[in-house]
């Protein structure tokens, strides 16, 4: 079957950094996301992977290892409003999305 | 900018009610999806459509239907709504061929079955 998996929860401080992890098994690759989705609120696109390595947008990165199937999303100079859950998808062979069940992040003063 | 919009936040229905969810988005997109979001599990495909009149079976669709009229408006049906069909219905487009973009969501519609 297919599978994504991340861990339910990760409680990290203000200021800090923390990595998120994501690892995969799926039927083919055609790609991994990462949304942000704030309690009560709609998921928001954060970025995409189709190729190896990191790829930074301001003070969010993504990294994709496919041989690994494994990918981690890096949050630096964490605040208050980076609290919300981080979803993991990744495109399979047929182009759909499979969804792992997303990483609750709580920042602590 | 992208909108999506879910017609109704909360609903409150009891069992065996029909229930209809309506999504419409502004951008001209020909893809449009229906999924169900439940606590400690991923997002879960119920339906979606690449073109208007087109219909596609998800990973979850026993026990609802959709409609795509017109491109700017996707509906989802709960002909007999049951308890195990309480669920957060999130509603997402996405622009041209299937194989590319990020999906756009609405806010979400929460329904509660009693």
């Amino acid at each position: 079957g297919q599978n994504i998996d991340q861990p339910t929860e990760m409680t990290a401080t203000e200021g800090a950094i923390v990595q998120i992890n994501c690892t995969y098994q799926t039927s083919g690759f055609n790609g991994l996301f990462w949304y942000q989705q704030h309690a009560g609120e709609a998921p928001t696109f954060l970025s995409y992977n189709v190729l190896d390595g990191l790829e930074e947008k301001g003070r969010f990165s993504s990294f994709l290892s496919r041989s690994k199937g494994y990918s981690y999303l890096l949050l630096k100079e964490l605040q208050m409003k980076d609290s919300a859950s981080y979803l993991c998808a990744v495109k399979d062979s047929n182009y759909q999305l499979i969804w792992g069940a997303g990483t609750k992040l709580i920042i602590k003063p | 900018d992208v909108k999506v919009t879910q017609s109704s936040r909360y609903l409150v229905k009891r069992t065996g009610e029909k229930v209809f969810l309506e999504c419409v988005q502004d951008m001209d997109h020909e893809n449009m999806f229906w999924y169900r979001q439940d606590p400690g599990l991923g997002l879960r495909l119920i339906y979606f459509s690449y073109d208007v009149k087109m219909k596609e079976k998800g990973d979850i669709p026993e026990g609802y239907s959709v409609s795509r009229e017109k491109k700017e408006r996707f509906s989802l049906i709960l002909e007999s709504a049951s308890t195990n069909q309480t669920s957060m219905y999130l509603c997402a487009s996405t622009p041209g061929s299937l194989d590319t973009g990020e999906l756009f969501f609405g806010e979400g519609s929460r329904l509660t079955v009693l």
